[in-house]
C-alpha cells in the first residue's frame, strides 16, 4: 500500500492475556520503528529494526515486550501477560534508510486497552 | 542525552490569528529537526523538516527555521484556520541513535471561528 499499515486499529483485552500488534511498512523502507503514545509519557521510542535486525531495543519497557521483523517487511510487536499500564496507542513508523535526513512515516496506530 | 522541549498547551486562538509554538532542543552532533501534526483521531503526519542550520522548512502555510545558535525550531503560521486544530509535535533525529525520533511533549492547538 501507499502508507504504513497497522492492525488491528483497536484492541481490547483482559489483563494477563498476550497481544500481537502488526505493522506493514511502506514498500522499500529498510528502517522500521515502534513507538508508544500514552497520556502520561508522551511519545516514547520502543525498538528499531534495520532490515530484520534490531540494533536498538533500549525502549522496550520490560521483558514482556518483544518484536520481530521478517523478510525485511512486516513487523510484529508482542506483549505477554498484559498489564493495565500497557494501555496506550502503539505507533509504527518506517523510513527509507535510518539516517537522520530521512523523515519517518507513521501508521494510524493500534489503540490497546487492557481491562 | 538528546531532548526536545516544547511550549505547553493547550493554545487557543481565534481564526486568522498568528501562531507560534516554541521548540528548543539539546543534541550532540547535527540532528535533523521535524514538526509532526496529529489531527483528532488520526496518526502522526509529517508537517515539515529541516536538516541543517539555517534551513527553513515550510508546508501548508507553516514555517520553521533551524537555528543552531539558539538551538530552536519554532513553528509559525501567519493566519490559522479552524482546520489547523490538532496536536503538534517537535522532534529531532540524529545519526548516532539508529535514527530514532526524540519527541517533545506535544502542544495542543485549538482554533475558534
Amino acid at each position: 500500500g501507499a502508507g504504513v499499515s497497522q492492525s488491528p486499529s483497536n484492541k481490547v483485552t483482559e489483563k494477563g492475556k498476550d497481544v500481537e500488534l502488526r505493522c506493514d511498512p511502506i514498500s522499500g523502507h529498510t528502517a522500521l520503528y515502534w513507538y508508544r503514545q500514552s497520556l502520561g509519557q508522551g511519545l516514547e521510542f520502543l525498538i528499531y529494526f534495520q532490515g530484520n535486525s534490531a540494533p536498538d531495543k533500549s525502549g522496550l519497557p520490560s521483558d514482556r515486550f518483544s518484536a520481530e521483523r521478517t523478510g525485511g517487511s512486516v513487523s510484529t510487536l508482542t506483549i505477554q501477560r498484559t498489564q493495565q499500564e500497557d494501555s496506550a496507542v502503539y505507533l509504527c513508523a518506517s523510513s527509507l534508510v535510518q539516517d537522520r535526513v530521512q523523515p519517518q512515516h507513521f501508521g494510524d496506530g493500534t489503540r490497546l486497552s487492557i481491562l | 542525552g538528546d531532548s526536545v522541549t516544547q511550549m505547553e498547551g493547550p493554545v487557543t486562538l481565534s481564526e486568522e490569528a498568528f501562531l507560534t509554538i516554541n521548540c528548543t532542543y539539546t543534541a550532540t552532533g547535527y540532528p535533523s529537526l521535524f514538526w509532526y501534526v496529529q489531527y483528532p483521531g488520526e496518526g502522526l503526519q509529517l508537517l515539515l523538516k529541516a536538516t541543517k542550520a539555517d534551513d527553513k522548512g515550510s508546508n501548508k502555510g507553516f514555517e520553521a527555521t533551524y537555528r543552531k545558535e539558539t538551538t530552536s525550531f519554532h513553528l509559525e503560521k501567519g493566519s490559522v484556520q479552524v482546520s489547523d486544530s490538532a496536536v503538534y509535535f517537535c522532534a529531532l533525529r540524529g545519526n548516532n541513535q539508529g535514527g530514532k525520533l526524540i519527541f517533545g511533549q506535544g502542544t495542543e492547538l485549538s482554533v475558534k471561528p
